[in-house]
């Protein structure tokens, strides 16, 4: 089976910062990993994915970058908001598993 | 415009109680999951049905049972319930089979005293 982990369980940033949260995974199947932010009190919400193709992928102020070789894959937030206070879950997919093993979740603190 | 929901949000019940909390998604999707979350946030796959039928079962006790009468709708059965069941339960969508984006619903915090 598969183990996604985090390095950090929490980590705090200075608004305007930014924020890089780091995911490991163990199954070297696993070939399309997303990022999920998780507000108190609310579901995961997607944030952003990417496939095993790629090494590097952009969004509205975060990137996740993959790196196969090591198995690791990370998430950055550019300018990092009060707003992005949340946990973020990294989770892991083999293709036509139909599932997702998340990560334990990194809880990111913005301080104003 | 809710994309996926569940009912109810809060379930405060006595073990050894059933109960049953209601997922429905109008994305269209194929797909759709239950997780629990635990108090330390870790999220762990219980089912999914592709199509109404049963793809994931991982090892939940069987007094778990989920129902899935229609694709836009899963619904998660708990008997006999147990302190330990006390949790966030998710339900997910995705279009179909695997390397998707799931689409979490805002879960229910299921309480048994």
């Amino acid at each position: 089976g598969e183990s996604v982990g985090l390095h950090l369980p929490t980590l705090s940033v200075q608004e305007g910062d930014n924020s890089i949260i780091n995911c490991a995974y163990s199954n070297s199947a696993s070939d399309y990993f997303i990022w999920y932010k998780q507000e108190s009190g609310k579901g995961p919400q997607f944030i952003i994915d990417i496939r095993s193709n790629m090494d590097k992928r952009q969004g509205q102020r975060v990137t996740v970058l993959l790196n196969k070789t090591v198995k690791h894959l990370s998430l950055q937030i550019a300018a990092t908001q009060p707003g992005d206070s949340a946990v973020y879950f990294c989770a892991g997919e083999e293709a036509g598993s139909y599932q997702l093993t998340f990560g334990k979740g990194t809880k990111l603190s913005v301080i104003p | 415009d809710t994309a996926v929901s569940q009912t109810p949000k809060y379930l405060v019940t006595q073990m050894g109680n059933d109960k049953s909390i209601k997922c429905e998604q109008n994305l269209g999707h194929d797909t759709m999951y239950w997780y629990k979350q635990d108090s330390k946030k870790f999220l762990k796959i219980m089912f999914s049905y592709n199509n109404k039928e049963l793809i994931i079962n991982e090892t939940v006790p069987n007094r778990f049972s989920p129902k899935s009468p229609d694709k836009a709708h899963l619904n998660l059965h708990i008997n006999s319930l147990e302190l330990g069941d006390s949790a966030v339960y998710f339900c997910a969508s995705c279009v179909g089979a695997g390397t998707d984006t799931q689409y979490f619903g805002p879960g229910t915090r299921l309480t048994v005293l």
